[in-house]
């Protein structure tokens, strides 16, 4: 099984709300990562969870905020988001000490 | 440094022919360099992955040749089929310890073939 499963698929939220988007792999994989992807441009990193721990930050705004409850799940808590957050979300995990990702179907995410 | 630069940045190929993606990085401690075919609306899927200590990889029609010394790699599709319309990224991952790798994109590449 090599399967990343985001929830939601779609996500239509007001820039006053709070939401949450959820990564849920199987694999035994000890690193999780969040990307962003805009359309027609690469996924961006914008963290990376290793053992349960966040290990990296690109500098992303407060306005998203990583949980990683047990290593098997992942999630990102969304708060007053600006239109411009409008975008495809990805998560992926890898294995340890190895560095194929697999990435789940991603969660759209439309700001408004 | 940090940059993968990915060419061309689109490719009409007619069917069974080849289809051929370049990429380039300038920083050496990148040591694992990945392909990924995207569709529209679904994530990124792993298609074939190098290490720099191998020249050549080949899976079915995929092949990726790594050329260390010019810091290039590249894919080949061989016998394109319609069903391999897509986007393809390139992408260069360096491990920062534990189970943690930072993997970088090339802009990507949207492939047509045309039937």
């Amino acid at each position: 099984d090599t399967e990343v499963t985001q929830t939601p698929k779609h996500l239509v939220m007001g820039m006053t709300n709070k939401k949450s988007l959820k990564c849920e792999q199987h694999m035994g994989h000890r690193a999780m990562y969040w990307y962003k992807q805009k359309a027609k441009k690469p996924p961006e990193l914008m963290f990376v969870y290793s053992y349960e721990k966040l290990s990296i930050n690109e500098s992303v705004p407060s306005r998203f905020s990583p949980e990683c409850p047990n290593s098997s799940l992942l999630n990102l808590h969304l708060h007053a988001l600006q239109p411009e957050d409008s975008a495809l979300y990805l998560c992926a995990s890898s294995p340890q000490l190895n560095t194929e990702a697999f990435f789940g179907q991603g969660t759209r995410l439309t700001v408004v | 440094q940090q940059q993968v630069k990915q060419s061309p940045q689109s490719l009409i190929v007619q069917k069974g022919g080849i289809s051929i993606i370049n990429c380039a990085y300038e920083n050496t401690a990148f040591d694992y360099f990945p392909w990924y075919q995207q569709f529209p609306g679904k994530g990124p899927a792993l298609l074939i992955a190098i290490r720099p200590d191998v020249s050549e990889k080949k899976e079915g029609r995929f092949t990726i040749s790594f050329n260390k010394s010019a810091k290039q790699f590249s894919l080949h599709i061989m016998d394109s089929q319609p069903g391999d319309s897509a986007t393809y990224f390139c992408a260069a991952s360096r491990n920062y310890g534990g189970a943690t790798n930072k993997l970088i994109f090339g802009t990507g590449t949207l492939l047509a073939v045309q039937p």
